[in-house]
């Protein structure tokens, strides 16, 4: 069985550039949720989604969406980006029932994000 | 609305000795928690979960943790330190009983062990 895979694993933007970041869940599973880890802080939760929905999401602003496909990969896109914005954005996958967290999060190794 | 605060964003313990990494959350309904441990540039594995079940829970490397509900605490535990365990280590936070909440991370605490 594969593991959550994302890609790219490192890239440089600068402010107001986009940023479309990629991600494929572990075999199996039915829900991916992005994270956006800070140097030197934990993980903060963006968004889920299942079957191709968002169903839940943090505290962050329109210019972070998502997508999710019938494959139940998933894309994180960032408009506008702004320096506060530079961090390690974690995908993890999960398999979950209706809208049930298990809280087994499988996460990949993450896409470091820098923006000057 | 739930939280959660790692006690030492830093401990240093000596190999062979006991681990002993402080969580306490704040949750306004009874909650899952959960311990992640993060080697360096790599993704967050799980150690161990509670979902109310047995309030000891024993995960991998020899790691356990014990819900206290009157502590409102779920404290990481380790009886023998190994070079190994060096990393940074995530308690975490959902709502149980369904919901799409998200986890709730700690700062984490950077698990320092000395030779």
């Amino acid at each position: 069985e594969t593991g959550v895979t994302q890609s790219p694993t490192h890239l440089i933007k600068t402010r107001g550039q986009q940023v479309t970041l990629r991600c494929s869940s572990q075999s199996g599973h039915n829900t991916v949720s992005w994270y956006q880890q800070a140097l030197g802080q934990g993980p903060q939760f963006i968004f889920q989604y299942y079957r191709e929905e968002e169903n839940g999401r943090g505290n962050f602003p329109p210019r972070f969406s998502g997508l999710q496909f019938p494959n139940y990969s998933s894309e994180l896109n960032v408009n506008a980006l702004e320096l506060d914005d530079s961090a390690l954005y974690l995908c993890a996958s999960s398999l979950a029932s209706g809208t049930i967290l298990s809280g087994e999060l499988f996460f990949g190794e993450g896409s470091r994000l820098t923006v000057l | 609305a739930q939280s959660v605060t790692q006690l030492g964003s830093h401990v240093s313990v000596s190999e062979g000795a006991l681990v002993l990494l402080r969580c306490n959350y704040s949750s306004s309904v009874p909650p899952y928690l959960f311990w992640y441990v993060q080697y360096p540039n790599q993704g967050l594995q799980l150690l161990l979960k509670y979902t109310s079940a047995a309030t000891l829970v024993k995960g991998i490397n020899g790691f356990e943790a014990e819900f206290k509900k009157s502590e409102t605490s779920f404290h990481l535990t380790k009886p023998s330190a190994h070079m190994s365990d060096a990393a940074e280590y995530f308690c975490a936070v959902t709502p149980s009983g369904g919901g799409a909440d998200g986890l709730t991370f700690g700062k984490g605490t950077h698990l320092i062990i000395q030779p």
